[in-house]
């Protein structure tokens, strides 16, 4: 199986701030790598598609790169509502996998 | 517009099977790929397996080979997931998912879960 490994595993941030998530495959992967926002208590949100496309009702101020084994996660101007973990997900083989998670808490 | 309605909370005794629906509203379930999610407590998210459209098969991940089972039923537009031989690391919540897809020239295909149930909570305790 590809392993993907998001880092950091935490992160403590302010409102306003700008935020990167990085996650990395254990084998090259193309564009096929989707991130993923969950709330306590709530079912995964897609945000991100194919590395870089945003999904629709998505905001803005969340951006999606990489390809290959290094991709990114940012979002521009962290807002209240964002404060939530968030995932990647590799579609690239056949047998998906996610990240261990990246959980975005209040500084 | 999809929707998923996922069926509910199940109590389970180690050794038994449970059997989890997710049905489908807006789309029938022939026009579209369902996959399968769980999240044990206080753990991240872990793909199960789902329908694979571009060989027609149902693929499962390694780990539940041999004791999960994904079927549908069309004549309902409902999806089901069978975990069998439970055990207490089964306890979790079971997500549906949607498959959604993005064409790109010359024809590759990106695909992402779009749309989510709300998830069933599934415990097994003796």
């Amino acid at each position: 199986d590809i392993q993907m490994t998001q880092s950091p595993s935490s992160l403590s941030a302010s409102v306003g701030d700008r935020v990167t998530i990085t996650c990395r495959a254990s084998q090259s992967i193309s564009s096929y790598l989707n991130w993923y926002q969950q709330k306590p208590g709530k079912a995964p949100k897609l945000l991100i598609y194919a590395a870089s496309s945003l999904q629709s009702g998505v905001p803005s101020r969340f951006s999606g790169s990489g390809s290959g084994t290094d991709f990114t996660l940012t979002i521009s101007s962290l807002q209240p509502e964002d404060f939530a973990t968030y995932y990647c997900q590799q579609s690239y083989s056949t047998l998906w996998t996610f990240g261990q998670g990246t959980k975005l808490e209040i500084k | 517009q999809v929707q998923l309605v996922q069926s509910g909370a199940e109590v389970k005794k180690p050794g038994a099977s449970v059997k989890v629906s997710c049905k489908v509203s807006g789309y029938t379930l022939t026009e579209l790929s369902m996959h399968w999610v769980r999240q044990a407590p206080g753990k991240g998210l872990e793909w199960m397996g789902g329908f694979d459209p571009e060989d027609g098969e149902t693929i499962y991940a390694q780990k539940f080979q041999g004791r999960v089972t994904m079927t549908e039923d069309t004549s309902t537009d409902t999806a089901y997931m069978e975990l069998s031989s439970l055990r207490s690391e089964d306890t979790a919540v079971y997500y549906c998912a949607t498959v959604g897809r993005l064409v790109t020239y010359p024809a590759t295909a990106y695909y992402y879960m779009d749309v989510w149930g709300k998830g069933t909570t599934v415990t097994v305790s003796s």
